[in-house]
Formats: C-alpha cells, sequence, structure tokens
C-alpha cells in the first residue's frame, strides 16, 4: 500500500497571503489528522476529517481550515499567512479515528512564511 | 496546556547500550499511548503502542513500559544503534484527542 502523501512538499510564501496544501491518505482510512510541527511548540493537533466531516479542532485560529472530499484526500488552507506560521505541517491518516488507533503520518510540507 | 511531559529533552547513549525514554500524563481519559520515531527531513513513524490493560509491550528491540497509577510510560530500546539516532516522540490519546510530547533528540554514539 502506498503511504500518506503531501503535497508540496516546500512552500515559500510572503506574509498576508494564503495556502493551500493537500494530503491524500493511505487506500481505505477515512480519517485524516492536521499537525503542525516547530522547534518551540511541537507537534500540536490543528483538526481531524472523518468522512468529509470535521470531527475534532484544535486550538489555532479560524486562520486555519481544513476540507476533506469524498475519495477522503484533505486540504488544509492557511489565510493571512503570518512569519510564525512557518512549520512543518504535517497529515496522518487513520482507518478510523485519531484518537485511539494508529495514525501513519506523511512526510510533510514544510512551510516558510517571509 | 502540556498534557504530555516527556524527558529528557536529549540523550546520548553509546552504541550496545540501552535508552530510555520517559513520559508523564495527567488526563485519566487517555487510552492509548503511542511512541513514534521520527527522522530529519520525514514524518513521525509509529514504533510501537500500548493501552493500560497492560503493563508492558515488547516488539524486538523495542519495550514500552506502563504505569497507570503513576500516570507514567517510557521507552527502552535495548542494545541501540547508530541507525537509531533520531527524534522520539511519546503521545497519548482518548478518542478523537492526541497530545504529543516535547520529542527526545537520541544519538547513539558507534
Amino acid at each position: 500500500k502506498a503511504g500518506v502523501t503531501q503535497t508540496p512538499r516546500y512552500l515559500i510564501k510572503t506574509r498576508g497571503q494564503q495556502v493551500t496544501l493537500s494530503c491524500s491518505p493511505i487506500s481505505g482510512h477515512r480519517s485524516v489528522s492536521w499537525y503542525q510541527q516547530t522547534p518551540g511548540q511541537g507537534l500540536q493537533f490543528l483538526f481531524e476529517y472523518f468522512s468529509e466531516t470535521q470531527r475534532n479542532k484544535g486550538n489555532f485560529p479560524g486562520r486555519f481550515s481544513g476540507r476533506q472530499f469524498s475519495n477522503s484526500r484533505s486540504e488544509m488552507n492557511v489565510s493571512t499567512l503570518e512569519l510564525g506560521d512557518s512549520a512543518l505541517y504535517l497529515c496522518a491518516s487513520s482507518s478510523i479515528g485519531q484518537g485511539a488507533h494508529e495514525q501513519y503520518f506523511g512526510p510533510g510540507t514544510r512551510l516558510t512564511v517571509t | 496546556q502540556q498534557q504530555v511531559k516527556q524527558s529528557p529533552q536529549s540523550l546520548i547513549v553509546q552504541k550496545g547500550g540501552i535508552s530510555i525514554i520517559n513520559c508523564a500524563y495527567e488526563n485519566t481519559a487517555f487510552d492509548y499511548f503511542p511512541w513514534y520515531q521520527q527522522f530529519p527531513g520525514k514524518g513521525p513513524a509509529l514504533l510501537i503502542a500500548i493501552r493500560p490493560d497492560v503493563s508492558e509491550k515488547k516488539e524486538g528491540r523495542f519495550t514500552i513500559s506502563f504505569n497507570k497509577s503513576a500516570k507514567q510510560f517510557s521507552l527502552h530500546i535495548m542494545d541501540s544503534q547508530p541507525g537509531d539516532s533520531a527524534t522520539y516522540f511519546c503521545a497519548a490519546s482518548s478518542n478523537n484527542d492526541m497530545r504529543f510530547g516535547a520529542g527526545t533528540r537520541l544519538t547513539v554514539k558507534p
């Protein structure tokens, strides 16, 4: 089985712009979770989608949003980018749900905001 | 709010030695405790996981010890190898809520 894929792998944006990141889960997995990873804050949960519905959300501002399509692929959008949004954005897929089941991570998208 | 505390922040071990990483959690609702291994430029990879109904789980050189009453769990890497050099994250989750420790950078010297 192919693993979790994320595109693009690297992205450079300017403050104030918006960005869309994409995640394709492992075939058959219906849950996709998004995380932000930074040296200072570690891995922080953004949100989780299951069957096109957001099931859970972390403590991030409304500039961070996401969606999931019927084929389980997911996108994450960040509007009005700030310097502090520079991070590695990871998605993870799971066959059932985020909480009590194995999550498999993609390689991440490295976002740099200048 | 840091719900999972991980220590040490960094660890240096000689080849063949035992690496031990510790985590403590606060939320007694957590019912799944995975460990992830992350190499530079890669996403975290699930290494081993345990549920609170067992006190120990072993997979190859990797062992999780779990102490429910103390709300602590640890990862032991036996016969540590240079290829084990990576960052390790513990996590704790209840349904739809996973929290990660801050990570431990392990260096295994040849």
